[in-house]
């Protein structure tokens, strides 16, 4: 089974630039998260969408951080403009999971992308 | 929200000795409770995982505990191996109807030869 793919695996870009992520989860997840983990933390939740909508976007900057999952399968997460504290790695899981099916919880992360601001 | 407290941050062991991690969440209708080993520059990997009608579980020489009543839960690894140094992240799933996964910060374990 193929996992989770992002791309790319590593960014460098200027401040007050722009930067997008790509994500393909496993097939037939109905699930995918994005998660922002800083340096010596754990990760946290960006995003998380139920086939193509979005169910929690509680913790997304939405002054700049964006995301979409047009066709429920794949997904992109911008950053428009980014600042320094926007370093770090950036992952994406997917999981089987219904939202009230009683289908397992277990996430599958992809290897992530490594964002450094300047 | 969910909060999920995890101790040690950092943890060294020699090779064969036993080590286990703690973690504590406030949100009484979490109902699964995963562990994940992230190796240095690696994706997280699930390593074992416990619902919340189970007070044990065991694979080979890792197992986790469930307290629910103080709602807290521990990762134990026995006769350890180098191959075991990683950060080991708790996380507890929240109920409702999103279903977050909510991590601890992570424990950095490092077992010496």
């Amino acid at each position: 089974e193929a996992g989770v793919a992002q791309s790319p695996r590593y960014k460098i870009i200027e401040k007050r630039q722009s930067v997008a992520f790509w994500c393909n989860p496993i097939s037939g997840h109905a699930t995918l998260y994005w998660y922002q983990q800083i340096l010596g933390q754990g990760p946290k939740l960006l995003i998380q969408f139920q086939n193509n909508g979005v169910v929690d976007d509680s913790q997304l900057p939405k002054d700049r951080f964006s995301a979409e999952r047009l066709k429920g399968v794949d997904s992109t997460l911008k950053i428009q403009p980014a600042k320094l504290e926007d370093s770090a790695v950036y992952l994406c899981a997917s999981s089987p999971r219904f939202m009230n099916s009683g289908g397992t919880d277990t996430q599958y992360f992809g290897p992530g992308t490594r964002l450094t601001v300047l | 929200g969910e909060n999920v407290e995890q101790h040690p941050s950092t943890l060294s062991v020699q090779e064969g000795d036993s080590a286990v991690i703690k973690c504590t969440y406030s949100d009484s209708a979490s109902n699964y409770f995963p562990w994940y080993k992230q190796e240095l520059g690696k994706r997280p990997q699930l390593i074992i995982d416990i619902r919340s009608n189970v007070g044990e579980k065991k694979d080979q020489r890792i197992a986790v505990t469930l307290n629910k009543t103080a709602k807290h839960f521990s990762l134990h690894i026995t006769e350890t191996q180098p191959e075991d140094s990683a950060v080991y992240f708790c996380a507890a799933y929240s109920g409702g109807s999103n279903y977050k996964l909510t991590f601890g910060k992570g424990t950095l374990l490092t077992v010496n030869p």
